[in-house]
């Protein structure tokens, strides 16, 4: 069964150095998300990616955060210059159709770590 | 804010037990979707309820999604150690189909 994969499973980075957390979505899927998941708190959505650009951002997802799909199958996550706050499990999810019920798949997550 | 509050918390039960967790909401969804979430692992989808009153079924898992599609319910029946872990429900409202997400249950089913 085809499944989103994530890369790296975890990465420690020190305060201010830039990182970028990949994810390989479903390969038919078209609608791309990344989610992030402080320790002990909620599932939060951070962006969702269609067509090549991000149609829906949240108020985390600032200046200092960027996403790519440079290949065709690849899509990124880059922080910039990470902070202690940013430290948390990120998840990509994927999904196939413009309909809304359609399932959201997603990754294993990528638990990052900021010294 | 869009919120979906979800309670309880936590539950910690004996098996054969039934529970029931109840994530509602004062905003309408156009679908929401239960997901179960192994410790350092993504959320894993159980089901998705789209229609006001639909209920679905799942062995021992019951899904309620309300009338007015702002409330869902979770049902397990004669619980076992097996469905220990965090139950997450999640709800979509718009055309970019972003997950909403509630705090989640963390439900401990004890032999």
């Amino acid at each position: 069964e085809p499944e989103v994969t994530q890369t790296p499973s975890h990465q420690v980075t020190q305060m201010g150095q830039e990182v970028i957390l990949r994810c390989v979505p479903i390969s038919n899927h078209l609608y791309f998300y990344w989610y992030r998941q402080i320790l002990g708190q909620k599932v939060e959505f951070l962006v969702s990616f269609y067509n090549n650009e991000i149609s829906e951002k949240s108020e985390i997802f600032d200046d200092q955060f960027s996403v790519e799909r440079p290949d065709g199958s690849n899509f990124t996550l880059k922080i910039r210059s990470t902070k202690l706050e940013d430290s948390a499990m990120y998840f990509c999810a994927s999904r196939k159709d413009r309909v809304l019920t359609d399932t959201q798949y997603f990754g294993p997550g990528t638990r990052l770590t900021v010294l | 804010t869009q919120l979906l509050e979800q309670s309880p918390q936590f539950l910690s039960i004996q098996e054969g037990e039934n529970l029931t967790v109840y994530c509602n909401s004062s905003s309408v969804f156009s679908s929401l979707q239960w997901y179960r979430q192994e410790p350092g692992e993504g959320p894993v989808l159980l089901v998705t309820v789209v229609t006001g009153g639909e209920v679905k079924k799942l062995k021992r898992l019951t899904f309620q999604f309300g009338d007015a599609r702002k409330d869902s319910s979770l049902h397990i029946t004669a619980a076992q150690p097996g469905d220990t872990g965090l139950y997450l429900c999640a709800g979509v409202r718009n055309q970019g189909g972003k997950l909403i997400f509630g705090q989640g249950t963390e439900l401990s089913v004890k032999p």
